[in-house]
């Protein structure tokens, strides 16, 4: 079955350390996002991408760095300039603009700083 | 700059009881859409409203759309406890040419008591 898949569902961050989190679609989607959410708010986009080698700043991309090497991945790395990554990380892909509606959400990936 | 605002931010609701949750959003847009997210969890997709006057139910759950006001409604009917939830509304636009974004608006938190 076509999907997205987040990984890992858990992570821990040591102070001052870069981590990076998968997002891997096998639905052909041309457009992937990332979205972080933080308790009891809604999801505010980190970055976006519409094809290969291309990517483009969300609302809050300052302490991320993503790549799109590949259609189908999109990770995302956490940096150390990121002064307060715990938070719930979801990633998404949709087909452009041709489909309304086909937006795909991952399940999620749970950062914490430890 | 698209922006979404929803209210209530929180509705605790009596078993039986209809309310109605409200999005409103800031420029044009093509495409409204209501999602669904249990605690710790991704995003359920609930409906997507396409043009003016869209009206879509599916159970307790009736949501519309009138792009004239910049605004869709959720409705909620004869609630029940399976229906608690947050929920969010979110727009999207197609920049000719540019990538969809989703904007996402703040969630509603829906407690539904016995």
């Amino acid at each position: 079955d076509g999907g997205i898949t987040q990984s890992p569902k858990y992570l821990f961050r040591k102070e001052g350390q870069n981590v990076t989190l998968s997002c891997e679609q096998n639905l052909n989607h041309d457009a992937m996002y990332w979205y972080r959410q933080d308790p009891g708010q809604g999801l505010r986009l980190i970055y976006y991408s519409q094809i290969v080698n291309d990517f483009q700043k969300g609302d809050i991309a300052e302490g991320y760095s993503v790549s799109r090497e590949k259609k189908e991945s999109f990770p995302l790395t956490v940096t150390s300039a990121q002064k307060n990554p715990t938070a719930f990380y979801l990633c998404a892909s949709c087909i452009w603009a041709s489909r309304p509606g086909d937006y795909t959400f991952g399940s999620g990936t749970r950062l914490t700083v430890v | 700059e698209l922006k979404v605002e929803q209210n209530p931010l929180f509705l605790s609701m009596q078993e039986g009881k209809n309310y109605t949750i409200y999005c409103n959003y800031s420029t044009t847009s093509d495409r409204l859409y209501w999602y669904r997210q249990d605690p710790g969890k991704s995003l359920e997709s609930l409906f997507v409203l396409l043009s003016n006057g869209a009206v879509k139910q599916e159970g307790r759950l009736m949501a519309s759309l009138d792009t004239k006001a910049r605004l869709s409604t959720l409705h909620i009917t004869a609630a029940v406890h399976d229906l608690s939830a947050t929920y969010f509304c979110a727009v999207d636009r197609a920049y000719g040419g540019a990538t969809n974004k989703l904007i996402f608006g703040t969630g509603t938190l829906l407690a539904v008591q016995p």
